[in-house]
């Protein structure tokens, strides 16, 4: 069973750095058949997909174009997890965020984090 | 990318079916059998109920199930039940390699 754990500040100023990680359990941040993602809720938008990173050989990322200039979601192989950075954050990035995990030809997805309420605000 | 068009709510009443949709274009929706359905309790995580379509995770009520035609997918849900009442989206994959929600229908059991 898949497991994963989310870590990170619950507030964040704006023109900063968000940062935030995703602990897995139960699988490998470099596993051939998956990819792991990050996705936002707010009451304004909604759900919203961030992007995601996978391991075919090679590491690969896909974004959204919405946060495209200002988005890194790196794997950490020694740990087993994978971190997203949102930089030059404004009010209008708060929402709680979620890691969560698709597959390879299964893009949807099964597991996810706790989620985490990040506020941006001075 | 668009987020994909759903209605912003439906409502029923407890034994009746309802049906949410859910529009893209031929570049996501239409164009793959990529397309899942999310519930999502206000403070919770949000949970699959459908993936490819029509397939529902192991776990999952048969009161909900899903199709497609063309560009527009949809969520039917028979039986309503109260614990139904929740906030429903759905996902597309795209054909820029992402992924596409709609914004979410509220679905009121009356």
């Amino acid at each position: 069973q898949v497991q994963l754990q989310q870590s990170g500040p619950g507030l964040v100023k704006p023109s900063q750095t968000l940062s935030l990680t995703c602990a897995i359990s139960g699988d490998s941040v470099s596993s051939n058949t998956a990819a792991w993602n990050w996705i936002r809720q707010s009451p304004s938008r909604g759900l919203e997909w961030l992007g995601r990173t996978y391991y075919r050989s090679r590491w690969y990322n896909d974004f959204a174009v919405s946060v495209k200039s200002r988005i890194t979601i790196s794997p950490d192989t020694s740990k087993n997890q994978f971190s997203l950075q949102l930089n030059s954050v404004t009010p209008e990035d708060t929402a709680v965020y979620y890691c969560a995990r698709s597959g390879y030809y299964a893009e949807y997805f099964q597991y996810w984090g706790q989620g985490t309420l990040v506020t941006v605000s001075s | 990318q668009s987020a994909l068009t759903q209605p912003a709510s439906v409502s029923g009443s407890p034994g009746q079916s309802i049906s949410v949709s859910c529009t893209g274009t031929s570049s996501d929706v239409g164009g793959y059998n990529y397309v899942s359905w999310y519930q999502h309790h206000p403070g919770k995580v949000p949970k699959l109920m459908i993936y490819d379509v029509s397939n529902r995770p192991s776990g999952v009520s048969s009161r909900f199930s899903g199709s497609k035609s063309g560009n527009t997918a949809s969520l039917t849900i028979s039986g309503l039940q109260a614990e139904d009442e929740a906030d429903y989206y759905c996902a597309s994959y795209t054909s820029t390699k992402t992924v596409v929600f709609g914004g979410g229908t509220k679905l009121t059991v009356l």
